[in-house]
């Protein structure tokens, strides 16, 4: 069973729909990541989710909006696409605790293409 | 604001040889450094850490090396092998908050 999944995997839509991307993961962990990487291939953080709470929001343009109904999903709904949105999202998950070495667990990332 | 930079985009060795890959920071509160190896059409996936309270740390072909005085990581591999080319990008971690470099393509020829 894959561990951190993504879906869709590829996305092609027009300027101006409304999309979204969820995530899952099935490892236990309490903290979900979004993270975009451009054309520069530059993995940026976007949103941290710690136990369903909003714990780091970047500089995002407030059509993007991250929902975690529970500790195992955070989905990515997108309003109003533009072109500039076309980018690798991955998302990850990581577990905290006193010997946590902050690694991440990412999932295959989703392909979204705005035309 | 890149806080964490990988200056050369592109490395290429030769099977059996040692691969050097060097990152820099500039914030001076990151607590964990790691190193990602990334495939086409893959998630990054974790190789390797180091606390900032270490300067070392060896896993098998593997080794990371941290100079915080010059804000400068970086990850051997010995010996290099063709499987090993890959995007290796280098992160670091304050409490929830990892940063990223560009990354750098290894390409290890045999």
């Amino acid at each position: 069973d894959t561990a951190v999944s993504q879906t869709p995997k590829y996305l092609v839509t027009q300027m101006g729909n409304d999309k979204s991307i969820k995530c899952e993961q099935n490892l236990g962990h309490d903290t979900m990541y979004w993270y975009k990487q451009d054309s520069k291939k530059f993995l940026k953080i976007m949103f941290s989710y710690n136990n369903k709470e909003l714990i780091i929001n970047e500089t995002v343009p407030n059509r993007f909006s991250p929902k975690s109904p529970d500790k195992a999903h955070l989905n990515l709904h997108i309003n109003s696409l533009e072109l500039g949105d076309s980018a690798v999202y991955f998302c990850a998950s990581s577990q905290e605790g006193p010997t946590n070495t902050g690694e991440l667990f990412f999932g295959e990332g989703s392909r979204l293409t705005v035309l | 604001d890149q806080q964490v930079k990988q200056n050369s985009p592109s490395l290429s060795v030769q099977e059996g040889r040692i691969s050097i890959l060097n990152c820099d920071y500039t914030n001076s509160m990151f607590d964990y450094f790691l190193w990602y190896k990334k495939y086409p059409a893959e998630g990054p996936t974790f190789l390797i850490s180091i606390s900032s309270i270490k300067d070392k740390n060896e896993d098998g072909r593997f080794t990371v090396f941290l100079n915080k005085s010059a804000k400068h990581l970086s990850l051997h591999i010995v010996p290099s092998q063709p499987g090993d080319s890959a995007v290796y990008f280098c992160a670091a971690l304050f409490v929830f908050d990892m940063r990223f470099g560009a990354g750098t393509r290894l390409t290890v020829k045999p």
